[in-house]
């Protein structure tokens, strides 16, 4: 099946800094790909929807300036924490569509990423 | 109201014992698609199964088997000769009309004893 890979896929950082989540679709070109956080135990919540080579939809309540999200090719997208802070500490999952396959099962998910920040 | 609901906090299983997991859905749209993922400590989140709101029969994928009355707006998932393996969280996610986001459910963790 189509892989998605995340990287890295855990990261400690001090609170103030940046973190940078990279999102690869490797056999499959995604013109979209999905962000989503998980608290412990809870559900996935989409954060946002990322668009190849436009501006990404964010979902109520998610501060865009927060998290910057770049999709500049068709495999890469990229999520970037700015200004950490201890309440950002989660789980970033990323989801890859492929267009190509059609049918329904065509969104594909990262193994995640961890984020914890001090 | 809650797009997707799953009532069940945790659910208890013995190995090779059937075991049924919950999952109702609340749309207005006549087209829409249920999933159901498998999550397990480590985190991926592992594609299982889906229905389509037109589909005429009952979804399966080996011992997945996905129990769709669409009259009521469920969609349990049934997984029957439990593995040690299949303990992990389960999410119920749907896709409505032409969106591609999904919407998930709260999850059922399920935990299977020898």
């Amino acid at each position: 099946g189509a892989v998605v890979s995340q990287h890295p896929s855990r990261v400690i950082c001090k609170s103030g800094t940046s973190v940078k989540i990279e999102c690869r679709s490797l056999d499959f070109q995604a013109t979209t790909m999905f962000w989503y956080r998980q608290f412990p135990k809870q559900s996935l919540m989409l954060m946002a929807t990322s668009n190849e080579g436009s501006k990404a939809t964010y979902e109520q309540g998610v501060e865009k300036d927060k998290f910057l999200i770049n999709h500049a090719s068709l495999t890469l997208s990229t999520l970037t924490v700015t200004s950490a802070h201890p309440e950002d500490s989660s789980f970033y999952i990323c989801s890859a569509r492929d267009r190509s396959r059609g049918g329904y099962n065509e969104q594909f998910f990262g193994p995640g990423t961890r984020l914890t920040v001090l | 109201a809650q797009k997707i609901t799953q009532t069940q906090p945790g659910m208890f299983v013995q190995e090779k014992e059937a075991v049924t997991l919950d999952c109702t859905y609340d749309t207005s749209d006549p087209s829409y698609g249920l999933f159901w993922y498998k999550q397990p400590s480590s985190g991926e989140m592992i594609f299982l199964i889906y229905q389509g709101s037109y589909d005429q029969q009952n979804a399966t994928e080996g011992r997945y088997s996905l129990n769709f009355q669409k009259a009521r707006k469920s969609a349990n998932l049934v997984i029957s000769a439990s593995q040690l393996g299949d303990s992990a969280m389960y999410f119920c996610a749907m896709r409505e009309g032409g969106r591609s986001t999904l919407t998930f459910g709260k999850g059922t963790m399920l935990l299977v004893s020898p």
